[in-house]
């Protein structure tokens, strides 16, 4: 069963600062995916990862994918107030259609 | 595109009673799933339909809880009857096979007093 591990769970930022989330895979996985989602809310599709080395950009949000090491990461590049939400990655199993996904990062920044 | 169309938005029960939970996918996805989302447990997929068939049902958590596809545009999740222990928010999400993309709806906010 493929499990995904996400730390922090809880990340405190302050503005303009620069912040990493992790995300791991247990088993081999073919894409990767990080969400958003606000409270009471539905959630955002942020990126989709496709293969080993893969790096997508939006704004101040970096995603990459190691699938050597079954590590994907959520970069945030000077981090402001309306990045405050819980991000969460999500792996899909090679031949599967479901996803599996981690606990999420609650994320608060400060001014 | 409407998305992903969830109904009701909330709901509030008395413990034992049905409740039945609808979506429709977004049109032309032939992959529809049911997750629940919990404090405690996270999101948990419950069930998952490919071309209206239910391909992995291994995480509805009792007999309690049903769900059918009967075509391409509508799916029902069913808890009879309900428990205190029910309440959480479910989220149905469409895909199209083959394809990269899974889109979540706006969920159904259960409470089961």
């Amino acid at each position: 069963e493929l499990k995904v591990e996400q730390n922090p769970l809880f990340l405190s930022m302050q503005e303009g600062k620069n912040y990493t989330i992790y995300c791991n895979y247990s088993t081999t996985s073919d894409r990767l995916y990080w969400y958003r989602q606000d409270p009471g809310k539905s959630l955002e599709s942020l990126f989709v990862l496709l293969s080993n080395g893969a790096v997508k950009q939006e704004g101040r949000l970096m995603a990459s994918l190691d699938t050597k090491a079954r590590l994907s990461t959520l970069h945030i590049t000077a981090a402001v107030h309306d990045l405050s939400a819980t991000y969460f990655c999500a792996a899909r199993g090679f031949n599967d259609y479901k996803l599996s996904f981690g606990a999420g990062t609650t994320v608060t920044v400060r001014a | 595109d409407a998305g992903v169309i969830q109904s009701p938005r909330h709901e509030v029960t008395e413990m034992g009673q049905e409740v039945t939970l609808r979506c429709k996918p977004i049109s032309g996805h032939n992959s529809l799933f049911w997750y629940r989302q919990t404090m405690m447990r996270g999101l948990e997929l419950l069930i998952y339909f490919n071309n209206n068939v239910p391909i992995d049902d291994s995480g509805m958590p009792e007999d309690r809880f049903s769900a059918k596809m009967p075509n391409a545009s509508f799916s029902t999740l069913k808890i009879q009857p309900s428990e205190p222990r029910d309440s959480a928010v479910y989220f149905c999400a469409s895909s199209l096979k083959g394809g990269y993309g899974y889109t979540f709806g706006s969920g159904t906010r259960l409470t089961v007093v």
